[in-house]
């Protein structure tokens, strides 16, 4: 089946800079690429997603993109903030699985003041 | 907007214990879902459901066992519960089933603690 790959796990980056968190895909019928945050003790939440016919999205200080050829995406938050600290979760998703999403392993991002 | 309400929030086992944990939502989603939450492992899928006493089985069903009594809750049974063993089981719904690209809402999970 699918399998998603995402790095780091750990990413510490200073308040005001940018974080990368990067996810590979294996299923080229991979269309749906989602990214969940989890905040400490809070439950995953929808923050941005992508879908296939896409290459770039961004949402304020957030961006995905997408190269579907290299079967890799990626999330990047810019300008970070203390409330960027948390967990951050990707995942895809294609017609081959009835719309399960397949999730990477996650990065604990944190942001040093 | 809806909720989705995980009982209990925690739960403490004995080795060998059948174990039950309990989702809620009041979504009138279609779909609800069993994940488990392990450091460093991501999210992975136990069990989902698409409709009403519809079961199937994802990459982690070995040993767990779930019921989709009606359309509003769907529970998750740990057959026999492994000594040491600690996780976060998250539910989650969805509004369609069969669609390849569904928000899923997630409840805040049951952290399971065997002794």
């Amino acid at each position: 089946g699918e399998q998603v790959e995402q790095l780091p796990s750990i990413l510490r980056v200073q308040e005001g800079s940018s974080a990368s968190i990067n996810c590979s895909y294996e299923d080229s019928a991979s269309n749906y690429f989602p990214w969940y945050k989890q905040e400490p003790g809070e439950n995953p939440k929808l923050i941005i997603d992508i879908r296939s016919n896409m290459e770039r999205k961004q949402i304020q200080e957030l961006i995905v993109l997408l190269d579907k050829k290299a079967k890799r995406f990626s999330l990047h938050i810019t300008d970070t903030q203390p409330g960027d600290s948390a967990m951050y979760f990707c995942a895809a998703s294609g017609p081959y699985n009835q719309g399960k999403l397949i999730f990477g392993q996650g990065t604990k991002l944190s942001i040093k003041p | 907007g809806g909720i989705i309400t995980q009982t209990p929030k925690f739960l403490i086992g004995q080795e060998g214990q059948k174990l039950t944990l309990k989702c809620q939502q009041n979504f009138n989603h279609d779909t609800m879902y069993w994940y488990r939450q392990d450091s460093g492992k991501g999210l992975r899928l136990i069990y989902y459901s698409i409709t009403e006493n519809d079961l199937q089985k994802g990459d982690l069903s070995e040993g767990y066992d779930a019921s989709r009594e009606k359309k509003s809750s769907f529970s998750l049974t740990v057959t026999s519960a492994q000594k040491n063993e600690m996780a976060v089981f998250l539910c989650a719904s969805s509004i369609l089933g069969g669609s390849s690209q569904n928000t899923l809402y997630f409840g805040a999970g049951t952290r399971l603690s065997v002794l």
